[in-house]
């Protein structure tokens, strides 16, 4: 069974810096392409950025909003997908989705639970 | 950025119903688009990729179509578990945006 698990949300101020985690599981790791996706509170989904597989060059790309401010790295040792979040804002709030690519069309084929953010003074 | 609209915002039908979900993009995407479900406090999970590709395991009443810009999601009988909200997206071009997705309640 394919499994992707979240950790590191929780409550930070704005200005500050939180780190999320994605542990994968259930599948060769190595050359899949992975995705951030968030869903503020209430509202729709939002495409954060993705990474492709090392062999692919371990490229990023990202949504303007996180651009400069968030960086995606993985580490194919530990089967983990990262996520910095600098300089963060309230408007980060939201509960942030790692997510599997499929080949076909990019599409999210495998999701985590989710793991909260919440930016608050 | 390729804008996505999805019609209607909320939809009420009923157990056994035919329902139909569209999905609009402010310029070609060609054939790559995706459709998800989503129920409350829960994931997303992949329903439809690549336009009109049955994901693995979804059931076969779930059906999607078109290109370019216009697409459709249809449920083609509605049964109990399938009330929740569905969600599109884009990956032609980055970033890979969603619609704001549909609410499909029980009448």
């Amino acid at each position: 069974e394919v499994q992707l698990v979240e950790s590191g949300g929780g409550l930070v101020k704005p200005g500050g810096s939180l780190r999320l985690s994605c542990v994968v599981s259930g599948l060769t790791f190595t050359p899949v392409w992975m995705s951030w996706v968030r869903q503020a509170p209430g509202k729709g989904l939002e495409w954060v950025g993705r990474i492709k597989s090392v062999a692919a060059g371990a490229t990023t790309d990202y949504a303007a909003p996180v651009k400069g401010r968030f960086t995606i790295s993985r580490d194919d040792s530990k089967d983990t997908l990262y996520l910095q979040m600098n300089s963060l804002s309230t408007e980060d709030t939201a509960v942030y989705y790692c997510t599997t690519i499929k080949n076909v069309a990019s599409a999210g084929d495998y999701w985590g639970q989710g793991t909260l953010v919440t930016v608050s003074s | 950025d390729v804008q996505m609209t999805q019609s209607p915002s909320s939809l009420s039908a009923s157990v056994g119903d035919r329902v139909t979900l569209s999905c609009r993009a402010s310029q070609s995407i060609k054939k790559n688009l995706n459709w998800y479900q989503q129920k409350p406090g829960k994931a997303p999970k992949l329903l439809i990729y690549a336009a009109s590709g049955l994901q693995g395991g979804v059931p076969s009443r779930f059906s999607g179509s078109g290109s370019g810009t216009d697409f459709t999601l249809t449920i083609s009988t509605l049964q109990p578990e399938d009330f929740a909200t569905y969600h599109c997206q884009q990956t032609d071009t980055f970033p890979h945006t969603f619609g704001q997705g549909t609410k499909l309640e029980i009448k």
